[in-house]
This record gives structure tokens, C-alpha cells and sequence, in this order.
């Protein structure tokens, strides 16, 4: 199993420009979740999928974010336009049961834009 | 409005030494925690949970213990190695029907010193 895979590592963007990452669940797991880790807020959940559909979006920050899933084994999160104050590492985590076995994260995508 | 908080940002401990790491919540509706450890460049590892049912739950070298009434959490490393070395992310859900995401701490890091 090669777990969760995001892609990029990282992105290195100048502002206004259109981010797009993207994120290859596990396979068999069911919820999706991306997180943004930034060292004043720490981790906090932008969205999760279930089944592929779009459960909770409260945690997005605003309009400029967006999050898709169009079939289970793939998900991208996009940002347009970007701004210097979205730098931050993007985890995507996927699960089989939030409650018994928690999460599986992906090594993150660190976003930078200048 | 934080609902889980780990308010030492960081914590040094010898090796062969014990280290504590707290977490406290705010929200009566969590019933299953978990504590994560994660590496620079990596994302967040599942590490071992506990039950509300429960007060302690052991897993080798790791032992979190949990008080309901003080709703407050610690996580035990004994003895403390150098790859313990690490960021800290305590984690909390709701068993509520529908409920999907984790709530997590700021993170504590942990250093091991030889």
C-alpha cells in the first residue's frame, strides 16, 4: 500500500496565480479530508468527502478555495487567485473509520506564494 | 475558539527520561481522542487513541491517560528516546451521528536529548 500521495511537494507560486493540489487516497477508504497546518492556527480541517461527496466545507476560508472529488481514488484542492497569506503546508488524510484508526495523512504539499 | 488545546509549545526531556505531553478540551461531546506524532517534511502518524470508557490505554512504550471530569489528556513516553524526537498533535472527536472530522491541538515538539 503506498498510502496517501499528494503531489506536489511543493509549489512555489507568485500571487494571483491559479494552485491546484492533488491527493490519491488509500485505496478502500471511504472519508477525505484536507487540513492546512500554518504555525498560528496549527492544524485545521478546510473540508471532507464521504463516499465522494462534499460533507462539511466550513473550514474553507473563503470563496477563493475550492475542493473537488470525482471519483474515489482522486481529489484536488485549488485555489484561484492565490494569495502570500495561503503559504502554508496542505495535508490530505484519508480514513476507513475516523474513530477506530484515525486518519492516514499524505506528506503534505508546502505551499509558498510570493 | 480553540476546542483542543496543547498549550506547551515545546518540551526538552533527557533520554531514558519520562515525557508528558498534555492536552486539554472544551467540548463535552468528544468521546474518542488520539495523539499523532509527526516528523519535518512528513505528515501526521496515528500513534494510539483512548475511549471515553476508558482512563488509560498502554501500548509499549506509550501510555495516555485520560480524566473526563478535568477533560484532560497526557500522553507518557517511557523511557524518552532521541527518535522520539517530534511535533505532538493531540486529537479529539464526536461520536455524533454524521460526525467525521478531528479536532486538533497546536501541537507540542518534542525534543529527546542524548
Amino acid at each position: 500500500d503506498a498510502g496517501v500521495i499528494q503531489s506536489p511537494r511543493h509549489e512555489v507560486t507568485e500571487m494571483g496565480q491559479e494552485v491546484t493540489l492533488r491527493c490519491k487516497p488509500i485505496s478502500g477508504h471511504n472519508s477525505l479530508f484536507w487540513y492546512r497546518q500554518t504555525m498560528m492556527r496549527g492544524l485545521e480541517l478546510l473540508i471532507y468527502f464521504n463516499n465522494n461527496v462534499p460533507i462539511d466545507d466550513s473550514g474553507m476560508p473563503e470563496d477563493r478555495f475550492s475542493a473537488k472529488m470525482p471519483n474515489a481514488s482522486f481529489s484536488t484542492l485549488k485555489i484561484q487567485p492565490s494569495e502570500p497569506r495561503d503559504s502554508a503546508v496542505y495535508f490530505c488524510a484519508s480514513s476507513v473509520d475516523r474513530r477506530l484508526y484515525g486518519y492516514t495523512f499524505g506528506s503534505g504539499t508546502r505551499l509558498t506564494v510570493v | 475558539d480553540q476546542q483542543v488545546k496543547q498549550n506547551s509549545p515545546s518540551l526538552s526531556v533527557q533520554e531514558g527520561r519520562i515525557s508528558i505531553l498534555n492536552c486539554d478540551y472544551t467540548n463535552s461531546m468528544f468521546d474518542y481522542f488520539l495523539w499523532y506524532k509527526k516528523y519535518p517534511a512528513e505528515g501526521p502518524t496515528f500513534l494510539i487513541s483512548i475511549s471515553s470508557i476508558k482512563d488509560k490505554n498502554e501500548d509499549g512504550r506509550f501510555t495516555v491517560f485520560l480524566n473526563k471530569s478535568a477533560k484532560h489528556l497526557s500522553l507518557h513516553i517511557v523511557p524518552s528516546q532521541p527518535g522520539d524526537s517530534a511535533v505532538y498533535f493531540c486529537a479529539a472527536v464526536s461520536s455524533g451521528a454524521g460526525s467525521y472530522q478531528l479536532t486538533f491541538g497546536k501541537g507540542t515538539k518534542l525534543s529527546v536529548i542524548p
